[in-house]
Parts: structure tokens; C-alpha cells; sequence
């Protein structure tokens, strides 16, 4: 069982650019969730995907949006980056909707310049 | 006020130690309780997954829960200095988990 994937591990992008980071899904789930995590803090919840739909949301900009594919893959997608989007950015997988346990990719760290 | 509230540390210990890590919480809606443990630069890991009160005990790990009180813990027996990293506690609300800030851990040989 490969676990969560993400890629790329690392991003560097200057203010104003976009950027999409890709997440695969734990073998046998169905759900994609996004954090964000700014160095010391904990992870912050962006959104979460179900059945190809954005399904919850947290308390972040129209800039973040998502995708997730038949495969149950997702993508986030940032545009407009500013210098604050620099964080790691985590998916977590788990099993409908987020019920259960929910497990962690490596994460993609994003940093903008 | 942040919903889940813990000390940032850092808590250091020498090895053999028994670790005690604490987060508070001010939503009562909260039914499920994790702890995961996170690595510099790494992704966090899964250690424990708790429902509503009472205590749970995976190998040298032990979590506890008191609702009444609104307060989780998560004791470490043996600590070893691979214990040395950042512990998050993590409450489940509508299936999306809200976090503490993290507890750096160093347990010094």
C-alpha cells in the first residue's frame, strides 16, 4: 500500500504566479482534504473533496480551488499567490466524507518569493 | 480564542522519561479526538484515534479523553529520542479536523 502521495515535494513561485499541487489518495479512499500549514502553526483546513465535489470549505480566499478526478486524485490549485501562501500544503485522505481516521501525505512546501 | 488550545513547548526530557502532553478545547460539539506526530519537514502521522471519554492504550502510547473537562492527553511511556518531534492533538468537527499549534518533544539521550 503506497499510502498518501503528493508531488511536487518542493515549489518555489514568485507573487502573482499559480501554482497546482497533486495529491493520490490512500488505496480504497474516497475523500481529499487540503491543509495548510505555516511553519509552527498547525494545519489549517482549505477544503474537502467527495464524489468530485467541493464539499466542505474552511475560511480561505476564491484563490484556492480544487479538483478531484474519477480516480479520486485532486489537485489544489492557487492563484494570485502572495507571500503569505508560503506554508506546507497537506492532503489527507480517508473514507467518505472524512469519517474515521484521516492520513497524511508528505506534503508539498510552497514557498513564494 | 482558539478552539483547541496547547502549549507549544519545547518540552525536553532525557530518555526513559514519561511524557505527558496536553491539549484543551472549548467546542463540546467535539466527539473525536486524535493525536498525530510530525517530524521537521515531514507529513503528519496518525498515533491515535479516540471517541467521546475514556482512555486508550496502543504500545508504549496512552491516550486519554475527559469531555466533562474538555481536556485530552496523550502519555508516552519509555520515551526513546526517536519520540523527539512535534505532537498535534486534532478534534474532528463535521469531518474536518481542527488543530492545536503542536508540542515540540525532545527526549535527549
Amino acid at each position: 500500500d503506497a499510502g498518501v502521495t503528493q508531488s511536487p515535494t518542493h515549489l518555489i513561485k514568485t507573487r502573482g504566479q499559480q501554482v497546482t499541487l497533486r495529491c493520490s489518495p490512500k488505496s480504497g479512499h474516497d475523500t481529499v482534504s487540503w491543509y495548510q500549514q505555516a511553519l509552527g502553526q498547525g494545519p489549517q483546513f482549505i477544503f474537502q473533496y467527495y464524489e468530485e465535489e467541493e464539499r466542505q470549505r474552511g475560511n480561505f480566499p476564491d484563490r484556492f480551488s480544487g479538483h478531484q478526478f474519477p480516480n479520486y486524485s485532486s489537485e489544489l490549485n492557487v492563484n494570485a499567490l502572495l507571500l503569505g501562501d508560503s506554508a506546507l500544503y497537506l492532503c489527507a485522505s480517508s473514507l467518505y466524507l472524512g469519517q474515521g481516521e484521516q492520513f497524511f501525505g508528505p506534503g508539498t512546501r510552497l514557498t513564494v518569493l | 480564542q482558539k478552539e483547541v488550545e496547547q502549549d507549544p513547548g519545547p518540552l525536553s526530557v532525557p530518555e526513559g522519561a514519561i511524557v505527558s502532553l496536553n491539549c484543551t478545547y472549548s467546542n463540546s460539539a467535539f466527539q473525536y479526538f486524535m493525536w498525530y506526530r510530525q517530524y521537521s519537514r515531514k507529513g503528519p502521522e496518525l498515533l491515535m484515534y479516540t471517541y467521546s471519554s475514556g482512555n486508550k492504550e496502543d504500545g508504549r502510547f496512552t491516550a486519554q479523553v475527559d469531555k466533562s473537562s474538555k481536556y485530552i492527553s496523550l502519555f508516552i511511556r519509555d520515551s526513546q529520542p526517536s519520540d523527539s518531534a512535534t505532537y498535534l492533538c486534532a478534534m474532528d468537527s463535521s469531518y474536518k479536523l481542527i488543530f492545536g499549534s503542536g508540542t515540540r518533544l525532545l527526549v535527549r539521550p
